[in-house]
């Protein structure tokens, strides 16, 4: 199994851009989501989805949508991307909500 | 709201036992975690706790919580390099939600 992976590792647009994180898991989980890691916030949590065609918002989910259209992918999209938005963000996904939650390893975004 | 803290940063000294605590402020917490991350990479499940549970040892870690004072705590004895890492709490409340305190930098001093 690869777990869950991410891509790409490592990326950086400009103001007003738009770009999509990719996040696929092979463990046939059904919860997935995202979040995003700053310094001294801990992980805040973006938008997750408890199955296929099911997606919801989390604590900070204004400038991001996402879409499940099958279990295994979870994509994040940016829209009009903003300097805000320059972080690290992490994809996890587990059986259930209250399930251990496997990460991905991350996708470190700068936007200048 | 749901509220995890924890401590920015922990300096120890190889071979000493590191003690990072996190509080939390919802009494209905269910599921109780500590997640470690290495430079570089995403979170690793350390180990977890149920909340009717007060301590839970797994070989070099040990954790203890304290309901009444909405305390979490992980112990790591005999420290190593190799446990330089960040190290989130994290707790499932009552409506389901994972929350994660701010993280714990632990730097160990040879």
């Amino acid at each position: 199994n690869a777990g869950v992976t991410q891509t790409p590792k490592f990326q950086v647009l400009k103001t007003g851009q738009s770009m999509t994180l990719q996040c696929a898991q092979d463990m046939n989980h059904e919860y997935m989501s995202w979040y995003r890691q700053d310094p001294g916030m801990g992980l805040r949590l973006i938008h997750y989805s408890v199955g296929a065609g099911i997606t919801d918002q989390g604590e900070v989910p204004n400038g991001y949508n996402v879409s499940r259209s099958t279990t295994e992918d979870f994509p994040l999209r940016l829209l009009s991307a903003a300097p805000s938005q320059t972080s690290v963000y992490f994809c996890a996904s587990s059986w259930g909500r209250r399930e251990t939650q496997y990460f991905g390893p991350g996708t470190r975004l700068l936007v200048l | 709201g749901e509220d995890v803290e924890q401590s920015l940063f922990l300096s120890v000294r190889e071979g000493d036992s590191s003690v990072i605590n996190c509080t939390y402020t919802d009494s209905s917490s269910t599921y109780l975690y500590w997640y470690k991350q290495e430079p570089g990479a995403g979170l690793q499940l350390l180990t977890y706790i149920f909340s009717n549970m007060d301590m839970k040892q797994d070989q070099r870690l040990t954790v203890l919580l304290n309901k009444k004072d909405k305390h979490l705590s992980l112990r790591i004895a005999d420290t190593q390099t190799g446990d330089s890492a960040i190290y989130f709490c994290a707790e499932v409340f009552g409506n389901e939600k994972l929350t994660f305190g701010t993280g714990t930098r632990l730097t160990i001093i040879p």
